[in-house]
């Protein structure tokens, strides 16, 4: 299996702050890398699919980037409605895999 | 509006059996790709198991956790989607999402309580 790990584990951060998250793979992967946001009881939502692409309707402030074993997605100006849990998905392989979570909250 | 609506989770005794279901609206279900992915407590996310739809195959997959345990099924005439959990163990206590997607999991339903306990 692809084990999916992500730092840190927690953040906190102010509105208007730039947030950026890690994401690393146990192996080489193409492009099949998610990322998904959840907030408190709610189900996760994707923001960013093929390692790059904002889903529809997703703001531009959220990017991805990255390649191989190493992915980031990026804030570049947090909003209040940002704070939540993320993570990253890989679809290379099955199973798939998930991240542990990056937890974004207030400073 | 694509909506999944679970149902069928519950309190379960260790060993015993839950059939989950979901039903899909506002999407052409019988050409979607159907999963299951599960949330213990606290914790992350871990996909179960996949069906896809019958145009290719209707090939299934699990992960090795639920592997002869778990079964996925859909009754596209029905535009559901079913989770039969047998063998329950303590483990599986978890919220259960389904969610449409082959590889990227687009819509998420809001999920269904299981919890295993004595």
């Amino acid at each position: 299996d692809i084990q999916m790990t992500q730092s840190p584990s927690s953040l906190s951060a102010s509105v208007g702050d730039r947030v950026t998250i890690t994401c690393q793979a146990t192996q080489d992967m193409t492009i099949h890398l998610n990322w998904y946001q959840q907030k408190p009881g709610k189900a996760p939502k994707l923001l960013i699919y093929d390692i790059s692409n904002l889903e529809t309707g997703v703001p531009s402030r959220f990017g991805g980037s990255g390649s191989g074993t190493d992915f980031t997605f990026t804030i570049s100006n947090l909003q209040p409605e940002d704070f939540a849990t993320y993570y990253c998905q890989q679809y290379d392989i099955l199973p798939f895999t998930f991240g542990p979570g990056t937890n974004v909250d207030v400073k | 509006e694509v909506q999944l609506v679970e149902s069928g989770g519950g309190l379960v005794k260790p060993g015993g059996s839950l059939r989950l279901s979901c039903a899909g609206s506002g999407f052409t279900f019988s050409n979607a790709w159907m999963n299951w992915v599960r949330q213990a407590p606290g914790k992350g996310l871990e996909w179960v198991a996949r069906i896809k739809s019958k145009s290719v195959g209707g090939t299934i997959d699990y992960a090795a956790p639920v592997r002869g345990r778990f079964t996925i099924s859909r009754d596209d005439s029905k535009g559901t989607v079913y989770l039969q959990i047998n063998g329950l163990k303590t483990e599986d206590t978890a919220v259960y999402f389904c969610v449409t997607g082959g590889y990227r999991f687009d819509f998420w339903g809001q999920g269904t309580l299981v919890t295993v306990s004595s």
